[in-house]
């Protein structure tokens, strides 16, 4: 079964600095891959997605992400934060573009001015 | 993109009694939706995943007859948490994909449910 794994459960940075969310995943085959951002009280959104292709993903919100099938990981990155972005992010795999996802345990960004 | 909407987005109940909770797709033909469970400050949890016309699929250690799932058209799937308790109470997200969502799943934007 596939399975993710978001070994930081809060995260801290500094408003303007670079930012890097791990992501590792469990899962024979091809992976379809997704991170989420949900603000609390709200819903999800998606900032990116990986079904195949180019490795390095663009996603909303000046947010990428890299797919390394060798290290089983697909990280998010952001050059630069802003006050805004503090929020949980999810992780979540999927057997298919149109079938079940299974988040990670998300991450919370927490923001310093 | 497609829209998912679901209702209401927040619900008060009392102990002992049911709720149901919507979830729509509003510009495409749903024939596969999933219900999510959240925990305060949790991760989302799958609960089962309903074909429309069919019965749903539970996930491991989802109790069947407390949440019932219905998905009787392409544009509905309802939620029914039965004989709630105040333990029920959880963000409830559903989500969906089929003809016309372009292979993509889309999010509803989620049901609070509090059970008092």
């Amino acid at each position: 079964a596939q399975s993710v794994t978001q070994p930081d459960i809060h995260i801290t940075v500094s408003e303007g600095a670079s930012l890097e969310l791990r992501c590792n995943y469990s899962y024979g085959a091809t992976p379809y891959l997704f991170w989420y951002v949900q603000s609390p009280g709200q819903g999800l959104q998606l900032l990116l997605k990986y079904f195949s292709g180019d490795t390095l993903v663009q996603g909303i919100k000046g947010f990428e992400a890299e797919f390394k099938r060798s290290q089983s990981s697909f990280n998010l990155r952001k050059p630069s934060v802003h006050w805004s972005d503090a929020a949980e992010y999810f992780c979540a795999v999927g057997l298919n573009r149109d079938d079940k996802i299974i988040f990670g345990k998300g991450t919370r960004l927490h923001i310093l001015p | 993109g497609a829209v998912v909407s679901q209702h209401p987005s927040r619900v008060i109940c009392k102990s002992g009694t049911s709720v149901k909770i919507e979830c729509r797709s509003l510009d495409f033909q749903a024939t596969t939706m999933f219900w999510y469970r959240q925990f305060p400050k949790k991760s989302l949890m799958l609960m089962a995943t309903s074909n429309e016309g069919s019965k749903a699929t539970y996930e491991q250690g989802v109790e069947k007859d407390k949440f019932l799932i219905n998905h009787a058209s392409l544009t509905l799937s309802t939620l029914t948490v039965t004989s709630a308790h105040p333990e029920d109470s959880s963000f409830y997200i559903c989500s969906a994909t089929g003809t016309g969502a372009g292979n993509t799943i889309y999010f509803g934007e989620g049901s609070w449910l509090t059970v008092v």
